[in-house]
């Protein structure tokens, strides 16, 4: 069966620092990878996707990047992190090229930037 | 972009009905529902394909109405469990796998 492992749980983090959360799937391949982030309350908000190993879709021109040095391995990353980057960040992965299904989520890393 | 989603929260009674929308201003290939617990990750509830299509999962169940580019999630005799935050979610367009939600809803059950 797959599953998707994302860490870690909680991060506390100051302005200024970098950041790199890391999600990994099993028992899939080429599997569609995904970052979301939900502000307190709100939606999530798509930030990164990908369909395979280098080809990375930006929806939020912020400080942030992804990258997906192996096929089903995700990083979300931040050379120097803002205040307003606080919030839970969710991966999720989807079945890949050809296949229409949901997306299964990690249990998400909850960010504070202090 | 983003789907539409009414009510914004909705607070019920064990036992009663709820109807949650969803509206795109954009053409709907499928819709998918999910339901968040707080502090958790969204849970897949079920997939709507074809327009007019309606599932069911438990006492919950969907319908999709690809015309009028909307989905609504039907709640009947709602439980205690069922609190939480649904979002529906779409692919923007088929075979792009950009996969956005809806803005969410929030729902308490109450004893």
């Amino acid at each position: 069966s797959q599953t998707i492992h994302q860490w870690p749980a909680t991060l506390v983090q100051p302005v200024g620092s970098p950041l790199s959360l890391e999600c990994t799937v099993e028992g899939t391949s080429n599997p569609n990878l995904y970052w979301y982030r939900q502000a307190a309350g709100r939606g999530l908000q798509l930030l990164f996707y990908s369909v395979g190993i280098g080809q990375i879709s930006s929806e939020v021109p912020q400080n942030l990047s992804a990258s997906r040095p192996q096929d089903r391995q995700f990083i979300l990353s931040s050379k120097k992190l803002l205040l307003s980057d606080s919030g839970f960040y969710l991966c999720a992965w989807s079945a890949p090229r050809g296949k229409n299904t949901e997306a299964f989520f990690g249990q998400g890393t909850r960010l504070t930037v202090v | 972009q983003q789907p539409v989603q009414s009510p914004q929260a909705v607070i019920l009674r064990e036992g009663e009905d709820a109807v949650i929308n969803c509206s795109s201003s954009k053409a709907l290939y499928s819709v998918h529902w999910y339901r968040q617990k707080h502090g958790e990750a969204p849970v897949f509830l079920m997939i709507l394909l074809k327009g007019g299509e309606q599932k069911g999962h438990e006492k919950i169940s969907a319908s999709f109405n690809e015309k009028k580019q909307q989905s609504s999630l039907y709640l009947t005799a709602s439980q205690l469990s069922y609190s939480g935050t649904y979002f529906c979610g779409t692919e923007i367009h088929p075979g792009t796998y950009k996969y956005i939600f809806g803005t969410g809803t929030r729902l308490k059950v109450l004893a």
